[in-house]
């Protein structure tokens, strides 16, 4: 069954310190990988997504992730956190060829203290 | 531009009730997408439609949900005798296209069952 898991439910970080949040999918054929940003109060947005190509791709807001293939991974990392970077983080997977429905990881809460 | 609006955004109801939730996607995106956030469920995806047509449901939990899309445009979830594990967040989402489009997702409407 295609899944998508979230190692880290909440992660306690001091202002400028270094993040790197798991995500782990599981899935047959080729697939397209997301991180959703949800900050206090707002929408679902868009951090970074990855198609193909090079599998380090840059996002806003200084994030960046890389998709290993062999681990099946693609984690989430940003060198310093800042307090506003509080919010609630999702990993999504898209099979490149179903209806383009995400399935999302549990996501993780992420609190940085000022 | 206007983003993904829905409505309500609260809505409290009473078990065995029906509501029915409001979806208006972006002007022009064809795709159009309803997903579920609960505690200890995380986001679920329930519906798909491409234009007005629906060709994929596999997300709906039961007979008791159902969706429709009119004009390409506006989508309304139908939740039919409420039951308390239906409290959740919907959200809607809309894309371009439908498998390779960015989604962009609305605020939510809060259902909460009592």
């Amino acid at each position: 069954a295609q899944s998508v898991s979230q190692h880290n439910h909440h992660v306690i970080l001091s202002e400028a310190a270094s993040l790197e949040l798991g995500c782990n999918y599981s899935y047959g054929g080729t697939v397209n990988l997301f991180w959703y940003v949800q900050y206090p109060g707002q929408h679902l947005q868009l951090l970074l997504k990855y198609f193909s190509g090079d599998p380090l791709v840059k996002g806003i807001k200084g994030f960046e992730a890389e998709f290993i293939k062999s681990k099946f991974s693609f984690n989430l990392r940003k060198p310093s956190v800042q307090w506003s970077d509080t919010a609630e983080y999702f990993c999504a997977a898209r099979g490149s060829s179903n209806t383009g429905k995400l399935i999302f990881g549990q996501g993780t809460t992420l609190q940085v203290k000022p | 531009g206007a983003g993904v609006s829905q409505s309500p955004s609260n809505k409290v109801t009473e078990k065995g009730k029906d509501v029915e939730l409001r979806c208006d996607p972006i002007s022009g995106h064809t795709a159009l997408y309803w997903y579920r956030q609960s505690l200890g469920q995380g986001l679920e995806f329930l519906i798909y439609f491409q234009g007005n047509s629906a060709p994929d449901k596999s997300g709906l939990p039961s007979d008791r949900f159902s969706a429709e899309r009119t004009g390409g445009s506006v989508s309304t979830l139908t939740i039919q005798r409420t039951q308390q594990e239906d409290s959740a967040v919907y959200l809607c989402a809309s894309s371009l296209t439908g498998t390779g489009g960015e989604q962009y997702f609305g605020p939510g409407t809060r259902l909460t069952v009592t």
